[in-house]
C-alpha cells in the first residue's frame, strides 16, 4: 500500500523568507506525486504535479517542489513567503492501480508572519 | 476549465433527518468522482469512489446504508447522508475525475455539514 508523510505539523516562516513543506512518500510503483493548497472552509487547489521529466516541477503561485527519488521525498517550496501562503498543505500520491485514488499526508499548516 | 461545483455550501440538520449534496463536473465528463470527509485540523478521508452507472466503491468502514452515493449521469454524483447525526457533523469534499485531463481529480469547494 502507498502512503505519504508530512512530518511538520505546522511550519511558521517570517515574510519574505523561504519557504519549505516536506513530503516523503511510499510506493510500490512509479509515483505520480501532487500538492494541494486549502485555505479555510475552502475545498483543494492543485499547485503541482510529478508525474514524470524534471524533477524539479514548477507549479502555481510561485511554487515548486524537487521529486528525489533516492530519498523518496517530494517537498514543496517558494523562495519568498507571503502573508497570504498561509494555509493548509498536503501532499498525495496517486495509486494507479487502485483506480487512481489519492493517498493524502496528514497536512501542514503553514502560517507566515509579517 | 476543469470546474467541480458542489450544492450546498453548507448545511445545518436535525439528527435523524437526511441530507443530499450534490457534485457536479461543470465543464468536463467524469466517469469517476471521489467522495471525501474532513474532519477538523485533519487530512482527507477517502469515504468511496463512485463511478457513473454503477455502484460505489466504500472504503473499508464506510457505511454504504449511511452515506448512499448516486453517480447518474457524467457531470453529477450525489451523496446523502441518511439519519443524520452530530458525528456526521463534517467537512465533505467531492473530486471528479477527468479522463482528457489524464485522470487529473479536481476538487469541489466543499460542502460543511453541520447536524443539531
Amino acid at each position: 500500500a502507498q502512503s505519504v508523510a508530512q512530518p511538520e505539523d505546522q511550519v511558521n516562516v517570517a515574510e519574505g523568507n523561504p519557504l519549505t513543506v516536506k513530503c516523503t512518500y511510499s510506493v510500490s510503483g512509479n509515483p505520480y506525486l501532487f500538492w494541494y493548497v486549502q485555505y479555510p472552509n475552502r475545498g483543494l487547489q492543485f499547485l503541482l504535479k510529478y508525474i514524470t521529466g524534471d524533477n524539479l516541477v514548477k507549479g502555481s503561485y510561485g511554487f515548486e517542489a524537487e521529486f528525489n527519488k533516492s530519498q523518496t521525498s517530494f517537498h514543496l517550496k517558494k523562495p519568498s513567503a507571503l502573508v497570504s501562503d498561509s494555509a493548509l498543505y498536503f501532499c498525495a500520491v496517486r495509486d494507479i492501480a487502485a483506480g487512481n485514488k489519492l493517498t493524502f499526508g496528514g497536512g501542514t499548516r503553514v502560517l507566515v508572519k509579517p | 476549465g476543469a470546474v467541480v461545483s458542489q450544492h450546498p455550501s453548507w448545511v445545518i440538520c436535525k439528527s435523524g433527518t437526511s441530507v443530499k449534496i450534490e457534485c457536479r463536473s461543470l465543464d468536463f465528463q467524469a466517469t469517476t468522482m471521489f467522495w471525501y470527509r474532513q474532519f477538523p485540523k485533519q487530512s482527507l478521508m477517502l469515504m468511496a469512489t463512485s463511478n457513473e452507472g454503477s455502484k460505489a466503491t466504500y472504503e473499508q468502514g464506510v457505511e454504504k446504508d449511511k452515506f448512499l452515493i448516486n453517480h447518474a449521469s457524467l457531470t453529477l454524483s450525489t451523496l446523502t447522508v441518511t439519519s443524520a447525526h452530530p458525528e456526521d457533523s463534517s467537512f465533505y469534499i467531492c473530486s471528479a475525475q477527468s479522463v482528457s485531463s489524464y485522470n487529473e481529480q479536481f476538487f469541489g469547494p466543499g460542502t460543511r455539514l453541520t447536524v443539531l
